[in-house]
């Protein structure tokens, strides 16, 4: 397989469930983020990695647990989650070394983990 | 801290219409600005890009010029298809990896 992929394409979870959300990418990209799409809002960053070290953590509650075991894989682990955490989970990567300075960084994304709390 | 605003939708236009989606942005220093595009039930796709001022970004019909001046990265495609239809995102990156995306704006055109 190409590109990024994420798995589980839907997933319905109760609020006392814990699940997880996988990521994997054979571009031999160095960076992978997950980003939060909900309606009507712009995505939200939720966290990146670069060579596996998280660098950035956007505010996020602590019951969305990321794990980065491998540059080609991330995982978002859920527990305890709200309705309000409902969403689509954007994972994405990128070649990091390419930005830098100058930001020109382009994202390659996955499918989207579309996730129902009940 | 660095945004990007982006005119709301939807955008409902006729086969063969003019298309413009307005992208604002506010950022310290120089960044690269993006358009990237959602269709239905798949993740972001990058359309376009611009690293510098004046640059002007374009690929499949789309086409966007980064204004300095105005701090905009407007979308126009002189004739849209349906299968234009989807959410367009403006994005900028200003430093090392961190993307910043507007809200979206969805286009729909119909035949």
């Amino acid at each position: 397989e190409t590109g990024v992929t994420q798995t589980p394409r839907h997933l319905v979870m109760g609020m006392t469930n814990k699940k997880s959300l996988k990521c994997e990418q054979h571009l031999g990209h160095n960076a992978m983020y997950w980003y939060k799409q909900s309606a009507k809002k712009p995505l939200e960053l939720m966290f990146v990695y670069n060579f596996k070290e998280q660098t950035e953590n956007n505010s996020v509650p602590s019951r969305f647990s990321p794990e980065c075991p491998n540059s080609s894989h991330l995982f978002l682990h859920l527990h305890t989650l709200q309705p309000e955490d409902s969403a689509l989970y954007l994972c994405a990567s990128s070649d990091g070394t390419s930005g830098g300075l100058s930001g020109a960084n382009v994202l390659t994304f996955g499918a989207g983990s579309r996730l129902t709390v009940l | 801290g660095d945004s990007v605003t982006q005119m709301e939708g939807p955008v409902t236009l006729s086969e063969e219409a003019f298309l413009t989606i307005n992208c604002t942005y506010t950022a310290t220093g120089y960044p690269s600005l993006f358009w990237y595009v959602q269709y239905p039930g798949e993740g972001l796709q990058l359309l376009l890009k611009a690293t510098k001022a004046d640059d002007k970004g374009s690929n499949k019909g789309f086409e966007a010029t980064y204004r300095k001046e105005t701090t905009s990265f407007h979308l126009e495609k002189g004739s849209v298809q349906v299968s234009d239809s989807a959410v367009y995102f403006c994005a900028l990156s200003a430093r090392g990896n961190k993307l910043v995306f507007g809200a979206g704006t969805i286009l729909r055109v119909k035949s």
